[in-house]
């Protein structure tokens, strides 16, 4: 079956770790975002790629970084920059339609929780 | 800066009892505008994409709906199966393809 996998689905970071959340596609999708939940909140979006090898800071990149070496996959680190982790992490891929990225598919979320 | 606007935050229907959901958009040009549903702890599921005002798009009992400013989801007889957070995005002509949120209308379907 086609779809994203995010693992793992809970995560429990201690203070001044950095963790690494994944994500898989096998859709063939060009592009891939990562968002983050929380409460209250729209989904907010955190880095993007349009290619391997090339991503793009979202609204609110700071304390996190990202790699794209296969298309396949992008990872999420979330490092010890970043002073409130706590969040539903969501990883969404879309397909390239003409010129055009379409909707994008959701992977079943990363819950990260700081102790 | 696109916006997008969800109203109500929160809806309790009796199983059956038709309503609408409201989702108000400011954007410098429309590309898309995308109806999710999100169950809790789970990733958003997509429902619909429309693209330009006056399309209508149809699923089980849900109809999605555009204007130049809003859209709107009609629930039609709806079971407690549909009860979940219904999200609205919007995706801008220029820029760097990403959708920007709503914060949803939660759905609760009363047996």
């Amino acid at each position: 079956d086609g779809g994203i996998t995010q693992s793992p689905k809970y995560l429990f970071r201690k203070e001044g770790q950095n963790v690494t959340l994944s994500c898989e596609q096998n859709l063939n999708h060009d592009a891939m975002y990562w968002y983050r939940q929380d409460p209250g909140q729209g989904l907010r979006l955190i880095y993007y790629s349009q290619i391997v090898n090339d991503f793009q800071k979202g609204d609110i990149a700071e304390g996190y970084s990202v790699s794209r070496e296969k298309k396949e996959s992008f990872p999420l680190t979330v490092t010890s920059a970043q002073k409130n982790p706590t969040a539903f992490y969501l990883c969404a891929s879309s397909p390239l339609d003409g010129t055009a990225y379409t909707e994008a598919f959701f992977g079943q979320g990363t819950r990260l929780t700081v102790v | 800066e696109d916006q997008v606007t969800q109203s109500p935050e929160a809806l309790r229907l009796q199983e059956g009892e038709s309503s609408s959901l409201n989702c108000s958009y400011t954007v410098s040009g429309l590309r898309g505008l995308f109806w999710y549903r999100q169950d809790p702890g789970k990733g958003p599921e997509f429902l619909f994409t429309l693209y330009s005002a006056g399309e209508e798009k149809e699923k089980e009992r849900l109809k999605a709906t555009l204007t130049k400013k809003e859209s709107f989801l009609h629930i039609t007889a709806p079971k407690p199966e549909d009860s979940a957070t219904y999200l609205c995005a919007v995706q801008a002509n220029f820029g760097n393809e990403k959708l920007t949120f709503g914060t949803g209308t939660r759905l609760t379907i009363i047996p």
